[in-house]
Formats: C-alpha cells, sequence, structure tokens
C-alpha cells in the first residue's frame, strides 16, 4: 500500500463548478498536508499545506484534514479553464521528506 | 523572481553517457532536495542536504547517481552510463530550515535516454 493514495482521474468538470479533489494517507505519524498544482511539462508549485486536522482557505481554495479517516480533500469553488492541471496531494514524514500521490489530472470545461 | 532554477531544462542523451544537472535554490533557503517523477506518477524523493551536508539518500539512487552541494548553495546532481530507465523529470526544491512542509520547486530538467 503506498502511504499516499489518490484517484489518477481524470476528472471533468464545467467551469464554475466546485471541484472535490480527495486522497487518503497510511502514516497516522504524518502531521503537515500540502497541495500542488502541476501544468504539463513543468515543476510542481504548492497551493497551501495544512498541519493536523481542519480546514484552510486560500482564495477560491479550501484544503481540508481529517485525521480519525486519514483524509485529505481539496475543494476549487468558481472553477475556471486556467485550474486544469494535474493536482498532487503530499504529506510530509519524520524525516523531512514529501510522500506524494499519483496526482489527480483536472479538467474543467469551457 | 527568485524561485528555484535548473538547468538545463532538456536534456537528450545517449545510453552510456554521463549527465550533470544543476540546481539553483532560493537564496535564503538552507535545504536542498531532489526529487524524481515519472509519466503518470507524483515526484519521488532521491537525496537532500541541509547546506553542504548530504543527510539523506533514496534507495532509488543507486552507485551511478551522486549530488554535489559544495558550497551549500547550488547543488549538481550527475548520472553516469546512463540507462533508458533514468528517462525522467528530475526536480530540485528548496525550504527554510525546519520547513520541509513548504518547500518550493524549480521548473524540472527532463532526460531522455536513447
Amino acid at each position: 500500500q503506498k502511504e499516499v493514495e489518490q484517484d489518477p482521474g481524470p476528472l471533468s468538470v464545467p467551469e464554475g463548478a466546485i471541484v472535490s479533489l480527495n486522497c487518503t494517507y497510511s502514516n497516522s505519524a504524518f502531521q503537515y498536508f500540502m497541495w500542488y498544482r502541476q501544468y504539463s511539462r513543468k515543476g510542481p508549485e504548492l497551493l497551501m499545506y495544512t498541519y493536523s486536522s481542519g480546514n484552510k482557505e486560500d482564495g477560491r481554495f479550501t484544503a481540508q484534514v481529517d485525521k480519525s479517516s486519514k483524509y485529505i480533500s481539496l475543494f476549487i469553488r468558481d472553477s475556471q479553464p486556467s485550474d486544469s492541471a494535474t493536482y498532487l496531494c503530499a504529506s510530509l514524514n519524520r524525516d523531512d521528506k514529501i510522500i506524494f500521490g499519483k496526482g489527480t489530472r483536472l479538467h474543467i470545461l469551457p | 523572481d527568485t524561485g528555484v532554477s535548473q538547468n538545463p531544462r532538456h536534456k537528450i542523451t545517449k545510453r552510456g553517457q554521463n549527465v550533470t544537472f544543476r540546481c539553483d535554490p532560493i537564496s535564503e533557503h538552507n535545504r536542498l532536495y531532489w526529487y524524481r517523477q515519472t509519466l503518470g506518477q507524483g515526484p519521488e524523493f532521491l537525496t537532500y542536504f541541509q547546506n553542504e551536508a548530504q543527510l539523506e539518500k533514496s534507495r532509488l539512487l543507486s552507485d551511478r547517481f551522486s549530488a554535489e552541494r559544495p558550497k551549500g548553495s547550488f547543488s549538481t546532481l550527475e548520472i553516469q552510463r546512463t540507462e533508458q530507465g533514468d528517462s525522467a523529470m528530475y526536480l530540485c526544491a528548496s525550504s527554510g530550515p525546519g520547513q520541509g512542509y513548504e518547500q518550493y520547486f524549480g521548473p524540472g530538467t527532463r532526460l531522455t535516454v536513447t
């Protein structure tokens, strides 16, 4: 079992819809959780990180962590075609190494 | 913009040749990481430095791979005797001390071994 599991998609939604991206993780010791956005043939871009359980909001993006169920979510409101990318969820292990999921490919349809 | 930079952006080489990649981190960051990403996968950790000290190496990093960060600033990743399986995107990231949760990535070097 991979430490961070993520459905690779692709996920297609119409412009303006709310997008929900999800991951699960297996290591209960993980405390930091991150979401990265990666455009084709580019490096990952840090969107936001959260510590432990709870919500964090940044503009149209909301990250949510539920440590009891080991579930990580990213919500995108008012989705735009420019949001089309691969979204990587990740956790930081005790050695400060990032463990990434496979990424979910998101397409926002105009 | 003083983000992480990587050179070259693309490298095509023949099997058996040696290649070297360079990473320049964000100037105030003392930690530098190398990751490898293949198609359809998330990045996988290879190694990382705190200042000039290489603190950890992944099992993915065979003896043909070597990384250096001689003055605690830029870093190089060398692959000797390249194999087709080395074809991947090599990503560099940096972070401040104790801020591994806030790693900033460069654009990557895409390696193709023919």
